[in-house]
């Protein structure tokens, strides 16, 4: 089967880093993403890793380890406007067919 | 905005009846995909499907079909509704079977 696994919720202060972690476990590992999503609006897109490693895009960064089954995104210079939710989600080829598998997401609150 | 279009975006309606869910994907974009969000849960992936034909296959209920159209847009028919089909329900396209997904801005139902 296929499960993803992030925390609930994080707090921390504008100005700030935060690392938001992803565990998964999928027979078909094919890529990992990271969406954003405002409450009650659409999720956005953040980041994509297929190899592992680190990739950077400004603010933001998102490490994959396949081995580990492991993700991370690290947001530096937090903002108010960061407070948003952050999906977790793999993408898993099983049988020639691939699917979006998402995690519940973790809901960042930023304190002035 | 990502291109992707859903309507109508709030809906309500009483337990036993069938509504249609519209989604109009990003132009070009082959790919379309469904998922449900009910309230502080994650994303739960029903339907996806390429270029007019059925890929691939999640949680979706046998109260609820799908198909898209030769113009690529794509509905979402939910019937004999429960109190529990109050969610929101998210359209998403990519170009192909492996891009990044873009969303649209979701369609609000509530089942009274």
């Amino acid at each position: 089967g296929q499960n993803i696994d992030q925390p609930t919720e994080m707090t921390a202060t504008e100005g700030a880093i935060v690392q938001i972690n992803c565990t998964y476990q999928t027979s078909g590992f094919n890529g990992l993403f990271w969406y954003q999503q405002h409450a009650g609006e659409a999720p956005t897109f953040l980041s994509y890793n297929v190899l592992d490693g680190l990739e950077e895009k400004g603010r933001f960064s998102s490490f994959l380890s396949r081995s580990k089954g492991y993700s991370y995104l690290l947001l530096k210079e937090l903002q108010m406007k960061d407070s948003a939710s952050y999906l977790c989600a793999v993408r898993d080829l099983t049988s020639g067919t691939y699917k979006y598998i998402f995690g519940t997401g973790t809901r960042l609150k930023v304190l002035a | 905005d990502s291109g992707v279009t859903q309507t109508p975006k709030h809906l309500i309606t009483a337990t036993g009846q069938r509504v249609t869910l519209r989604c109009s994907p990003r132009s070009g974009d082959l790919s379309v995909y469904w998922y449900q969000q009910s309230l502080d849960q994650g994303l739960q992936f029903l339907i996806q499907y390429y270029n007019g034909e059925e890929r691939a296959k999640g949680n979706i209920l046998e109260r609820f079909s799908a198909q898209q159209f030769p113009d690529l847009h794509s509905e979402l028919n939910l019937s004999s509704l429960e109190l529990g089909d109050s969610a929101l329900y998210f359209c998403a396209s990519s170009v192909g079977y492996t891009g990044e997904l873009f969303f649209g801005e979701g369609s609000r139902l509530t089942v009274l």
